[in-house]
């Protein structure tokens, strides 16, 4: 059974600081995604990494894959109070069958 | 217009009334997805459909039965609501034909009470 497991489960942290979300995973898969989520609102897509290695940065958050080592990083640079959300980090569980696993999230606050 | 839509967005029911959840979709995407999510526990996955005739259980179907009325429509169902089903519900949406860019796309929930 595949397990999904974040690292922090909440954080709160300053303006203009740096942190990374940890995201662990149980068994083979080479895809995960990365998810924002709002109070009250739905999820909303903020990576897709498809393979060992890969990559993605949109603005100050940089996610990575590494498949060996079963964990994925969302990096957060700089941080400013817009991005305070609560973000999930998602596993396929394998094949293309597009069944997802979700960790159980980080709830990220940043103070001015 | 939202691609992904659900219906009511809210609801307030009693144990052992039977609800229904409506899901509709203008994305053209062939795989639906039910979700629940709770605090602490991120989403789990109730049931999926690939498309109209192939429907699965997922992590949690106890309690709840789906129909995939057409492409563009899924509907969860509770026959006898309990309390412990109080929760967030999504429905989630994905294209098997754009290839290994299989990514899922969220409706805006329905938070369900259980009284």
């Amino acid at each position: 059974e595949l397990k999904v497991e974040q690292n922090p489960l909440f954080l709160s942290m300053q303006e203009g600081k740096n942190y990374t979300i940890y995201c662990n995973y149980s068994t083979t898969s080479d895809r995960l995604y990365w998810y924002r989520q709002d109070p009250g609102k739905s999820l909303e897509s903020l990576f897709v990494l498809l393979s060992n290695g890969a990559v993605k940065q949109e603005g100050r958050l940089m996610a990575s894959l590494d498949t060996k080592a079963r964990l994925s990083t969302l990096h957060i640079t700089a941080a400013v109070h817009d991005l305070s959300a609560t973000y999930f980090c998602a596993v396929d569980i394998g094949q293309g069958a597009q069944k997802l696993v979700f960790g159980q999230g980080t709830r990220l606050t940043i103070n001015p | 217009d939202a691609d992904v839509t659900q219906t009511p967005r809210n609801r307030i029911t009693k144990t052992g009334k039977r609800i229904m959840l409506e899901c509709s979709q203008t994305k053209g995407h062939d795989r639906m997805y039910w979700y629940r999510q709770d605090p602490g526990l991120g989403l789990r996955l109730i049931y999926y459909s690939f498309d109209v005739k192939d429907i699965n259980k997922g992590e949690i179907s106890d309690g709840y039965s789906v129909s995939r009325q057409a492409q563009a429509k899924f509907s969860l169902s509770l026959e006898s609501a309990i309390p412990n089903q109080t929760a967030l519900y999504f429905c989630a949406t994905s294209d098997r034909t754009r290839g290994t860019y299989n990514e899922q796309f969220f409706g805006p929930g329905t938070r369900l009470t259980v009284l």
